[in-house]
């Protein structure tokens, strides 16, 4: 079955520090992999995205995510954190069929410290 | 912005009453999704659309229906709506990047 994980519900961290955001997939094929983030009471916006090829790939916002198909791991990374980046991040696995279906995971709470 | 909006944008509601929550795009895509949004469930599909009058289920389609007549209009209907349907309710549109562009969301409460 297809599912994505985001192991860590809460994530707080010193304005400056680095950042990492787990998340791991199941699929059976070579998945389609997103982030996306949430400020409160907004909407979805896409950080970044996967679909083939170098396997580190760049978003907007200064973050990175890194595929691991031994791993099934799609992390999220930014090396030095700003007080705007807490929102909530959320990790999404699809892949090349007809309907686009995309699974979310439970979404990670990012706090940051001043 | 990607030329899709909610309407509307918060609603409260009685239980046992129809709801119709509205989703419309300027951009022409194929492809509508309506998710829902709740605490430590994260987003879950509710139904979704590949075309004009082509629509099907998604993951928790209990309970709600849908309908796409034009390719820029996809509506969501709470048939009779329950406490358990209290949600966020959010529509998506898939551009030919791959990645979904959201809505602004519903906040349906029902009471």
């Amino acid at each position: 079955a297809q599912s994505v994980t985001q192991p860590d519900i809460h994530i707080t961290v010193s304005e400056g520090a680095s950042l990492e955001l787990r998340c791991n997939y199941s699929y059976g094929a070579t998945p389609y992999l997103f982030w996306y983030v949430q400020s409160p009471g907004q909407g979805l916006q896409l950080l970044l995205k996967y679909f083939s090829g170098d396997t580190l790939v760049q978003g907007i916002k200064g973050f990175e995510a890194e595929f691991k198909r031994s791993q099934s791991s799609f992390n999220l990374r930014k090396p030095s954190v700003h007080w705007s980046d807490a929102a909530e991040y959320f990790c999404a696995v699809g892949g090349p069929s007809g309907t686009y279906k995309y699974i979310f995971g439970t979404g990670t709470r990012l706090k940051v410290l001043a | 912005d990607a030329g899709i909006t909610q309407s509307p944008r918060h609603k409260v509601t009685e239980t046992g009453t129809p709801v119709t929550l509205r989703c419309h795009q300027t951009e022409n895509h194929r492809y509508m999704y309506w998710y829902r949004q709740d605490p430590g469930h994260g987003l879950r599909l509710i139904h979704y659309s590949y075309g004009v009058k082509d629509t099907d289920k998604g993951e928790v389609s209990d309970g709600y229906s849908v309908s796409r007549s034009k390719t820029e209009d996809f509506l969501l209907t709470l048939e009779s709506a329950t406490s358990s349907q209290t949600s966020v309710y959010f529509c998506a549109i898939r551009p030919e990047h791959y990645g979904y562009t959201f809505g602004s969301g519903t906040r349906l409460t029902v009471v």
